[in-house]
């Protein structure tokens, strides 16, 4: 069947540098994409969404991207802090609101 | 934003018996609500889409005998997990949205399953 995946299961940055989590995605119907990330123990909290219509969009220190010849995504995490420690998923909106995710990246930070 | 509660947080259970899971949107109505399961270090896996006033609908595999799902009302969806065994702890997380449309969902704290 068509899912979401991801690249990199783990990821160690340094505090203050940046940080680039990606995702391919196999459904080439999907239009709209987000980001998620999980703390431990707690459900997943919203990060950014796109929809397929736009290569690029910014948020507070995050910005995701689109690339939708070769079916990727990315997200891309500014100045990375402390805080910003947890699982990161992206996921593919199906039709009504169903919510596929992808595998997840864990981000490590490093004070 | 919105908020989705979820209720217990932690559950521990014995052997055979049966664990209801409530999942509410607090702050607005949610026509459809999905339910996840999540093992340690694992993705979300989803379960099943809960309708308001209809038949929930399962995805491939998950039986909709053992997991019962009953949304009553616009702000009410509830997982019943019966007969449980060991194999079925893991963590239940809910979403809930607004409409049929391509919106956001709001996720639910998670429900940490545990079967004895």
């Amino acid at each position: 069947g068509e899912s979401v995946g991801l690249h990199l299961p783990t990821l160690s940055v340094q505090e203050g540098d940046n940080s680039i989590i990606n995702c391919a995605y196999s459904n080439s119907a999907s239009d709209y994409f987000i980001w998620y990330k999980q703390e431990s123990g707690k459900g997943p909290q919203f990060i950014i969404d796109i929809r397929s219509n736009m290569d690029k969009r910014q948020g507070q220190r995050v910005t995701v991207l689109l690339n939708k010849t070769v079916k990727h995504l990315s997200l891309q995490i500014a100045a990375t802090q402390p805080g910003d420690s947890a699982v990161y998923f992206c996921a593919e909106n199906f039709s009504y609101d169903k919510v596929i995710f992808g595998p997840g990246t864990s981000l490590s930070v490093i004070p | 934003g919105a908020v989705v509660s979820q209720h217990p947080s932690r559950v521990i259970c014995k052997s055979g018996t049966s664990v209801k899971i409530e999942c509410r949107s607090l702050d607005f109505q949610a026509t459809t609500m999905f339910w996840y399961r999540q093992f340690p270090k694992k993705s979300l896996m989803l379960m099943a889409t809960s309708n308001e006033g209809s038949k929930a609908t399962y995805e491939q595999g998950v039986e909709k005998d053992k997991f019962l799902i009953n949304h009553a009302s616009l702000t009410l969806s509830t997982l019943t997990v019966t007969s449980a065994h060991p194999e079925d702890s893991s963590f239940y997380i809910c979403s809930a949205g607004t409409s049929g449309s391509q919106e956001t969902q709001y996720f639910g704290p998670g429900t940490r399953l545990l079967v004895l």
